[in-house]
This record gives C-alpha cells, sequence and structure tokens, in this order.
C-alpha cells in the first residue's frame, strides 16, 4: 500500500492569498488525483495530476484558480489561487496502487489539508 | 441525475450490532467498480472494500461485506459486530468504464454519518 503526506495538514488564510499544498507518495504511482471536500460534503474532483504533462480538470475547475503540478512519479502541488471563502474546504490528494502493488483495486488517499479562508 | 445515492444522512446502531449502509448507483457502463471508504472525524479517508462489476462473489474484507445485487445497481456496505470505533463517516464512490486498476477518477456519494452507542 501506499504512504502519502500533505503539507500543510492545516492553514488559515486571508482572502485574496495563495496557497500550495503538496503531497508525497513514498512509492512511485502512476496517477495522482485531487479532490475538494468543502465542509459536510462529499468529496469532488478537482483534477487528476499527469506527471510530464498538463493536469486535466473537471469541469467547473480551472487552471488559473488551480493551477497543479507533477514533476515526477512520487510527488505532486496543487495551489488555490487568490482564495476567497468559499475555498474553505479539505483537500485531499489520491494515488493509485504503486509499482509494487499493479493491479490491486484500491486508491489511497492521504491526511488531506484543511484550509480555512478568512 | 445522482451517479451515486446514498439515502441515510445518519444511523445509530448499538455496540455488537450488524449495520448495513445503503448504496445505489447509476451508470450506463457494462465495466465498473464500486468502493467504500471511511472517514472519521480527524478527515482521512480510509478505503475499505472494493467490488467489480463482473464480480461473482460478493467482496469481504474482515469485518467488511459488500452485498452487490447488479440488477438492483445497489452495492451496500455490510459491517458485522460494529465497534465503537466504526463512528465515521462512509462514503460509497464508483470507478466507471473499465478498470485501469485504481488509476481512475472516482465519483463519491454524499455519504452517511455512523454513531456506534455503546
Amino acid at each position: 500500500s501506499a504512504v502519502i503526506s500533505q503539507k500543510p495538514s492545516r492553514d488559515i488564510c486571508q482572502r485574496g492569498t495563495s496557497l500550495t499544498i503538496q503531497c508525497q507518495v513514498d512509492s512511485q504511482v502512476t496517477m495522482m488525483f485531487w479532490y475538494r471536500q468543502q465542509p459536510g460534503q462529499s468529496l469532488t474532483l478537482i483534477a487528476t495530476a499527469n506527471q510530464g504533462s498538463e493536469a486535466t480538470y473537471e469541469s467547473g475547475f480551472v487552471i488559473d484558480k488551480f493551477p497543479i503540478s507533477r514533476p515526477n512519479l512520487t510527488f505532486s502541488t496543487l495551489t488555490v489561487s487568490n482564495m476567497s471563502p468559499e475555498d474553505s474546504s479539505i483537500y485531499l490528494c489520491s494515488v493509485g496502487p504503486t509499482r509494487t502493488d499493479q493491479n490491486q483495486e484500491t486508491q489511497y488517499f492521504g491526511p488531506g489539508t484543511r484550509l480555512l479562508v478568512l | 441525475a445522482q451517479k451515486i445515492t446514498q439515502t441515510q444522512p445518519g444511523m445509530f446502531v448499538q455496540e455488537k450490532e450488524a449495520v448495513t449502509l445503503d448504496c445505489t448507483y447509476d451508470t450506463s457502463d457494462q465495466s465498473y467498480g464500486l468502493f467504500w471508504y471511511k472517514q472519521p472525524s480527524s478527515g482521512e479517508m480510509i478505503f475499505l472494500i472494493y467490488q467489480g462489476s463482473y464480480d461473482e462473489q460478493n467482496a469481504t474484507e474482515g469485518r467488511y461485506s459488500l452485498n452487490f445485487q447488479k440488477a438492483r445497481k445497489s452495492a451496500n456496505l455490510v459491517i458485522s459486530a460494529s465497534q465503537l470505533g466504526d463512528s465515521a463517516m462512509y462514503f460509497c464512490a464508483m470507478r466507471e468504464g473499465v478498470t485501469n486498476f485504481g488509476n481512475e477518477k472516482l465519483t463519491f456519494g454524499t455519504g452517511t454519518r455512523l454513531t456506534i452507542i455503546p
């Protein structure tokens, strides 16, 4: 299984600023995903982080607001830009199986980043 | 239309009793997969169990089993002998299309908050 860490674990930010969230995996993985969970809500996929190419964004999410980097097979960042209180959420990264446990039907999640925008 | 429907926003169950959490889904794909995740108050998403659309046997993982009724498009999670530590949010999720072994985006339901009563 994959061990995933996220930094920061939580933050309180002022509106209009930006925050970059890091996701680190202990093994190489093919796909990394970024989800948002607004207070009391379910998870919504923001984008798929592709290594070596631009991220693929879901409807309603744009690169200018949520730029994503994926420099290698173990690391990705999500930036929440020009934040407003509506961006207050938990942001979670998830990954598919590691290269040592391929063909396993599991998707692992990081511990999440709790963001509060004032 | 909702792709994943969880009709029980909250449930209270006596400790040591079995509990069934409902999940119905909507897809036109023949190949798909269904996941259950547990989210404690800490916010992490814990993978519990997976069922593929072509799997003939219901999935089981320890105290967790998935009651898969394909014709009814339901994938209910059954927790046997509930424990206090089972109190959490539970999310049903679906992967549509042919599997890429965990490397696919998931669509989540709205979740069920389970509270185990001592």
